[in-house]
């Protein structure tokens, strides 16, 4: 069964660069069925989506944050990654990674556990 | 792109029914049906109950059924359980590739 780990730093300072990375393991992130998600949560709040990418580099936005936001990928990895720059206190929040699966309607079919990113100086 | 809208929550007794509601516009619910839904238990990530607008994957409980009329999605759980207290949001494509995901609904089972 395909798993996902989102990796990276629980603790930010404002207006610097938040960076994390999916791990993809138990599967290929080059398979055609597939869009590579990031999701976050504030705490106590509901879901956001990030954006998406798919294993050729073709990446989708959240029209809210697409002038912050950078999603790349790294198949000989097997991984991608999330940049959000200019952070702030709102930007505080659980990161998760997850996979689109196109054989189900494009929906997140697997999720990772999610990580916790604090914004703070 | 504005949140789908959810009711904040919802509540029922065990082996009762509930509905919960996805209101969207023409150009996300409306127009596609890939409206999925997901639930939650505290500390936990989110996990797959509906794709396709009414379709379930195989792990899910029959408990779990969804619908769409117009630009709004629903949400049954029929038979309540305890276990089925969790936090739901629907998701929506809007065109082919940007996604909105709805507010959350609280189910509470009394």
């Amino acid at each position: 069964q395909l798993q996902l780990q989102e990796s990276g730093p629980g603790l930010v300072k404002p207006s610097e660069t938040l960076s994390l990375t999916c791990s993809v393991s138990s599967g290929s992130i080059s398979s055609s069925t597939s869009y590579w998600r990031w999701i976050r949560q504030p705490p106590g709040k509901g879901l956001e989506w990030i954006g998406s990418i798919y294993y050729n580099g073709d990446t989708y936005y959240n029209p809210s944050l697409k002038s912050r936001v950078t999603i790349s990928v790294d198949t000989s990895k097997n991984q991608f990654s999330l940049k959000l720059t200019s952070v702030a206190a709102a930007d505080t929040a659980i990161y998760y990674c997850a996979r689109g699966n196109q054989l189900l309607g494009g929906s997140f079919d697997i999720w990772g556990q999610g990580t916790m990113v604090t914004v703070s100086s | 792109q504005s949140a789908l809208t959810q009711p904040a929550s919802v509540s029922g007794s065990p082996g009762q029914s509930i509905t919960i509601s996805c209101s969207g516009t023409s150009g996300d619910v409306g127009s596609y049906n890939r409206v999925s839904w997901y639930q939650q238990h505290p500390g936990k990530a989110p996990k797959l109950m509906i794709y396709e607008g009414n379709r379930r994957p195989s792990e899910v409980s029959n408990r779990f059924s969804g619908s769409k009329s117009g630009n709004t999605a629903s949400l049954t759980i029929s038979g309540l359980q305890a276990e089925d207290e969790a936090d739901y949001y629907c998701c929506s494509f809007v065109g082919s590739t940007t996604l909105v995901i709805g507010g959350g609904t609280k189910l509470t089972v009394l």
